[in-house]
């Protein structure tokens, strides 16, 4: 059964680093999401993405964050400046069709670390 | 603003016993889809079940049903016949439309634990 990949399981890094969150989606989905789960409390939505170009995204979604459909098949987060609260498990989702009953399919997620 | 609230943080339930986990939500969209999701100790949504607003019927999905209570704004979800892996976190989620596509807005969740 196809699913939705992510890597890295979990992410260490240093308040100020960039990071990349890598995810590939189901091949035959057309809609693409981030979403956030900071320990311990429920799943944010970040950002939905649509034929090369952001649909919509949250508050939390500022100018440090950034999403990139660099080739046919991967979909990243990027966060370029990170910072403490910034740490959370980072979960990328993909739906076949925008509109509809069709349920998002979630990966793995990202725990990402900011030290 | 939608909002879905589930007000059991954690749940016990013996095994082979049926447990009912609440959510209630609130819209004033017509249409709306509700969604329920398992979150493992590792950390994965799994998708389980899903109810539009506009189905006449319970949406069922093996051991999960949803008992969609329209007018009362609930959509719990039934396990039957729990099982020591149905431990877990379960989440509740709305879709919300936007202008291509719809996001999820999520409940704080609910613990529960399969007693053997």
């Amino acid at each position: 059964e196809p699913e939705v990949t992510q890597t890295p399981s979990h992410q260490v890094t240093q308040m100020g680093q960039e990071v990349i969150l890598r995810c590939v989606p189901i091949s035959n989905h057309l809609y693409f999401y981030w979403y956030r789960q900071i320990l311990g409390q429920k799943v944010e939505f970040l950002v939905s993405f649509y034929n090369n170009e952001i649909s919509e995204k949250s508050e939390i979604f500022d100018d440090q964050f950034s999403v990139e459909r660099p080739d046919g098949s991967n979909f990243t987060l990027k966060i370029r400046s990170t910072k403490l609260e910034d740490s959370a498990m980072y979960f990328c989702a993909s739906s076949q069709r925008g509109t509809g009953g069709y349920e998002q399919y979630f990966g793995p997620g990202t725990r990402l670390t900011v030290t | 603003a939608q909002k879905i609230t589930q007000t059991q943080p954690g749940m016990f339930v013996q095994e082979k016993e049926a447990v009912t986990l609440d959510c209630t939500y609130d819209t004033s969209d017509p249409s709306y889809g509700l969604f329920w999701y398992k979150q493992p100790s590792s950390g994965e949504m799994i998708f389980l079940i899903y109810q539009g607003s506009y189905d006449q019927q319970n949406a069922t999905e093996g051991r999960y049903s949803l008992n969609f209570q329209k007018a009362r704004k609930s959509a719990n979800l039934v396990i039957s016949a729990s099982q020591l892996g149905d431990s877990a976190m379960y989440f509740c989620a709305m879709r919300e439309w936007m202008d291509s596509s719809y996001k999820l807005i999520f409940g704080s969740g609910t613990r529960l634990l399969v007693r053997p």
